[in-house]
This record gives structure tokens, C-alpha cells and sequence, in this order.
């Protein structure tokens, strides 16, 4: 199972909006509304952004918001903030009954 | 509260084995699946499999088919994660993660476990 495709970098400035793309196949992010976005700071375990999509667990700013079209999922933060900065992961489900992480995409809050 | 607590860091040669425990409390163990997901340094996160901490049931990535067991003991409300014939490319951190079985996301990570492989 290959790696989810997502921007290796990402940047904006304070206030601004960025989109994060992980685009997979039809036998992962296509053929489920199973996909999870992480966000890791250095040094830290992980931590639930999105699940199934774009449902955001309780205590998640509102100011990030998930989307699917086809077998590409977004990850959209919106008025960027200095402690947005850090790696983020999407992860799917499989056809194989597995699961999937991205490649990861560092965000730079400039 | 929830809590996963991992074993400590582990030194390892070539060719041995690592087994990294998983402490779950805060919630009832069997309810739930632990999935093992590793992070090399510098790298991106890579799943290594799951297990039902209900019924036992384990699903592993094909990459990792052949190396990896992962098993739980329910009276202890703990999961392993064993990998054999480690190479210097098993260097990582190891995280466990909660899974709700019937879920597609991790909601609670372990604090990661750190494996050293080297001559």
C-alpha cells in the first residue's frame, strides 16, 4: 500500500487560509468517508484534527474544516495561527482492511 | 481520563527482536482496538496494524506481515507490539493509538516509544 500524495510544504501568513491535499486512489480516500487528518509538533505524539472527513472532535478549533472530491481530501485552516505551525498527516482506510497515513506536509506560518 | 503509557526505550542488534508494551486506563480496554503506527526519524507516520482488544482479531500492513505480532491482555488492559529481525531501518519511534472498533480514527496516542537499532 503506498503512501497517501501530499504537499511536502505548505506556508502563509497569520490570518490568512491554506489548503493541504492528500490525494490517494478509489481502493482508499475514494472509496470511503474514512479519512483523519493529524497534527504533530515536534517532538509529540500526534493529534485528531478531522475524522471521517470533516467532522471535528469536541475541542478542535472550528477555524479547521475537512473536504473530500473524488480521492483527493482537504485540509483547510483558516485564519492561521503562530501555533498552526506543525506537520500534518492524513490517514484512510483500505480496501485491504488496513489503513493509510500521507506523506505528511509541514506547515510554515510566515 | 484516558491514558496510554508505553514502555520505556529500547537498544536493540540486528537480527533481535523489540517488544513494546501499551498500558491503557480510562476507559473500558475491550471496547475499543489499539492500532501501532511507527515514525523513523525525520519521516512520515506508517501504519503497522491493529488488534481488537474485544476478540483478539489482528490485521497487519503487508509490510510488516512477516515480522509483526501484536497481542493484548485484557486483564492487564494491555497491548504488545512485537517486531523480529530488526535492521538498523526499524530505528524509530513506535506509537500506540485508540481506536473505537468500528471507527476509522485514532482519538488517544500512546507517548511513543523510542527503538534504537544499531551495531
Amino acid at each position: 500500500q503506498s503512501a497517501l500524495t501530499q504537499p511536502a510544504s505548505v506556508s502563509g501568513s497569520r490570518g490568512q487560509s491554506i489548503t493541504i491535499s492528500c490525494t490517494g486512489t478509489s481502493s482508499d480516500v475514494g472509496g470511503y468517508n474514512y479519512v483523519s487528518w493529524y497534527q504533530q509538533h515536534p517532538g509529540k505524539a500526534p493529534k485528531l484534527m478531522i475524522y471521517e472527513v470533516s467532522n471535528r472532535p469536541s475541542g478542535v478549533s472550528n477555524r479547521f474544516s475537512g473536504s473530500k472530491s473524488g480521492n483527493t481530501a482537504s485540509l483547510t485552516i483558516s485564519g492561521l495561527q503562530a501555533e498552526d505551525e506543525a506537520d500534518y498527516y492524513c490517514n484512510s482506510y483500505t480496501s485491504s482492511s488496513t489503513y493509510v497515513f500521507g506523506t505528511g506536509t509541514q506547515v510554515t506560518v510566515l | 481520563q484516558v491514558q496510554l503509557v508505553q514502555s520505556g526505550a529500547e537498544e536493540k542488534k540486528p537480527g533481535a527482536s523489540v517488544k513494546v508494551s501499551c498500558k491503557a486506563s480510562g476507559y473500558t480496554f475491550t471496547s475499543y482496538a489499539m492500532h501501532w503506527v511507527r515514525q523513523a526519524p525525520g519521516q512520515r507516520l506508517e501504519w503497522m496494524g491493529w488488534i481488537n482488544a474485544g476478540n483478539g482479531n489482528t490485521k497487519y500492513s503487508e509490510k510488516f506481515q512477516d515480522r509483526v505480532t501484536i497481542i493484548r491482555d485484557t486483564s492487564a488492559s494491555t497491548a504488545y507490539m512485537e517486531l523480529s529481525s530488526l535492521t538498523t531501518e526499524d530505528t524509530a519511534v513506535y506509537y500506540c493509538a485508540r481506536n473505537w472498533v468500528g471507527s476509522s480514527w485514532y482519538d488517544y496516542w500512546g507517548q511513543g516509544t523510542l527503538v534504537t537499532v544499531s551495531s
